[in-house]
């Protein structure tokens, strides 16, 4: 079974774009879920979908915006970067038979110049 | 913003040697997963344990709980030079919405 797949992988992007992170959960997973990770506040929650509506939103500007397709496939939109917007971003999945045990992506890098 | 704090925030051993992280968190909870994560990688679920749970165990991974004290720990055993990474505990209550600790950086020594 494919695990949680993300792309791109890395990217740079210039203050004031916008950017598109793409995931595909595993087969099967409803629950798709974005973190963002940085030095400085490590780990954090940004949204949650499951079949194609948020259900947890996290501390985040409205920049940050999600959605989820009918297939669960999910992605993320940063708009009007800002360099702290630099970081790794995550997308996880879970299963609706064992939503507890959530599996991550390898991750996309943005940096924000 | 993080749920709590993982102590040692880094730790050095020596290859077969045990190492044990712990990790305390503020609030109640469902249910306690540990993470590796290598350097630039994405994160690696290890093992979850319930808040009924007091201990787990997966192979050389050993997990406790304690709920009155709000901490848990991770044990690895004999540990191997491909253990070097961060760890991470991760907390859920109710909502599919982990809340990390700030890591610990594993490095063991061949």
């Amino acid at each position: 079974k494919a695990g949680v797949t993300q792309t791109p992988r890395y990217l740079i992007k210039t203050r004031g774009q916008q950017v598109t992170l793409s995931c595909s959960p595993i087969s099967g997973h409803r629950s798709v879920s974005w973190y963002q990770q940085t030095p400085g506040q490590g780990l954090q929650f940004l949204f949650e979908y499951f079949s194609e509506t948020q259900r947890n939103k996290g501390n985040f500007p409205g920049r940050f915006s999600g959605r989820q397709f009918s297939n669960s496939r999910s992605e993320m939109n940063v708009s009007t970067l800002e360099l702290g917007d630099s970081a790794l971003y995550l997308c996880a999945s879970s299963s609706d038979r064992d939503g507890n045990t959530i599996y991550f992506g390898e991750g996309s890098w943005l940096t924000v110049v | 913003s993080q749920q709590g704090e993982e102590d040692p925030q880094a730790l050095s051993i020596q290859e077969g040697e045990n190492a044990t992280m712990n990790c305390s968190y503020k609030t109640s909870i469902n249910n306690l997963q540990w993470y590796r994560q290598n350097s630039g990688r994405g994160l690696v679920h290890l093992i979850l344990i319930r808040s009924n749970e007091r201990e787990k165990h997966s192979g050389r991974l050993r997990v406790t709980l304690d709920t009155s004290k709000k901490s848990s720990s991770l044990l690895i055993t004999a540990s191997r030079a491909a253990d070097t990474a961060s760890y991470f505990c991760a907390t859920s209550g109710s909502a599919r919405q982990l809340t990390f600790g700030s890591g610990t950086q594993l490095t063991v020594l061949p």
